[in-house]
Order: C-alpha cells, then structure tokens, then sequence
C-alpha cells in the first residue's frame, strides 16, 4: 500500500520567514496530494491540494510544488504569522478508485512573534 | 451551509464496553469516510461507504464496524473496547467518494478507553 512520509516534525520560525514542510511518497499511480491543517481541539481543515497533471500550485501565502519522478512534494507557506501555527499533515490517495487517504504523521509549525 | 458534523464531542467508556460516533456529512455529499487519530500520528483509514454500501476497509479488527443510511448519515460502532481505542475519531465527507475528491473532516468523538 501507499506509505508517506513527511519532514520535519517540528518546525519553529519567526513570524514573517518562510516555511517549508517535505513529503514523499511510495506508490507511483497516487495522483492526488492535499494538505490539512489541524489546530487544538478540531479536524483537519483542507488548504490546498494539487493533482499529478500539474508541477506548483499557489494560494496567495501558500504554494505546493510536486515531483513526481522523485515522488516528493512540498507545502511552502511565506510571511508567516502566529495563526500560521498548527498542525500540518500531507496525503496521498491510496486507492486505484476511491478517495482514500494515507496521511504522513505531521509537522507541528509555531510561528513566532 | 454546516460542515462535517460529529456527535458526541467527547466519550469516557471502560474496557469492553461498546460504543457508537455519529457523523452528519455535508449537505449534497454522498461518500462517508471514517479515519482513527492517536495523537502525534496522521488519520488513520477505518471504512468508507457510499449510498449505504462499503466501499473500503482499512486494517482494523472486527470490533469495528460502521454503516450508512438513507439520508448518507453513518455510525462507527466499536465493540469489546481497548485501552488502544482511545483516539479522536474523524468523519469525512465527500460528493462521491471517487479517487481525487476532496475530502471534507469533522471536529471528530474524543474517545477515552479506561
């Protein structure tokens, strides 16, 4: 099955830095990679995902560039701010049909002020 | 328009004893997906079904068990509960649980097996 993996697992910058978090993943027909944040207490919230047909996509402070023939992709979050800060989790579909997820364990982001 | 909703918010049982999570998912979303957090780990995958049939299992014992209705609500029973159980629940939600959707969680049940 699907495996993923993501680093770091903790990730400390100053408010206004850039932050990255890299995944990798184990089965080449995945074809859709999203990204959730969690914050204390509530579920995953979805931020933004990108498909195998495209390299980067951007939504205003945040990007995630994929690499299919590495099997690697990466959330890039620029001007960071103290709300920035959370858990963030990359997926990978794991199924040849349905909508299965298979999560890396996390990166736990604190934005300091 | 209300998101992925999840009943209870929080459950204190004992060992052995059964317990059952209620998901409500988003209006015009068919496909219901189940996912175990223990925390500092990733969701883990549980069951997914799709106008009431199962469509995935993930590897869980047999104490789990799940179902959907008419109305695309579903539980998650667990039976004969271990300490191991204890872990946030996450219901997910999505149009028709086809690969590449995507997928819409819930607060989740905060299980805690003494």
């Amino acid at each position: 099955g699907e495996n993923v993996e993501q680093h770091p697992s903790t990730l400390s910058v100053q408010e206004g830095d850039s932050a990255v978090i890299k995944c990798t993943y184990s089965d080449s027909a995945s074809n859709y990679f999203p990204w959730y944040k969690q914050e204390l207490g509530k579920g995953p919230q979805l931020i933004i995902d990108i498909r195998s047909n495209v390299g980067e996509k951007k939504d205003q402070r945040i990007a995630v560039t994929l690499n299919k023939t590495a099997k690697h992709f990466s959330l890039h979050i620029t001007e960071t701010q103290p709300e920035d800060s959370a858990v963030y989790f990359c997926a990978a579909t794991s199924n040849p049909r349905y909508s299965t997820l298979t999560f890396g364990k996390g990166t736990m982001l604190l934005v300091s002020p | 328009d209300a998101g992925v909703t999840q009943s209870p918010t929080h459950l204190i049982k004992t060992r052995g004893q059964h317990v059952t999570l209620r998901c409500s998912p988003i209006s015009g979303h068919k496909s219901v997906s189940w996912y175990q957090q223990v925390l500092g780990q990733g969701p883990q995958f549980i069951f997914q079904y799709y106008e009431k049939e199962e469509r995935g299992r993930g590897n869980f014992p047999d104490r789990f068990s799940a179902r959907q209705f008419p109305n695309y609500s579903s539980e998650l029973n667990v039976n004969a509960l271990l300490l191991g159980d204890s872990a946030l629940y996450l219901c997910a939600s999505s149009l028709e649980g086809q690969k590449g959707e995507k997928l819409f969680f819930g607060s989740g049940t905060q299980l805690s097996v003494l």
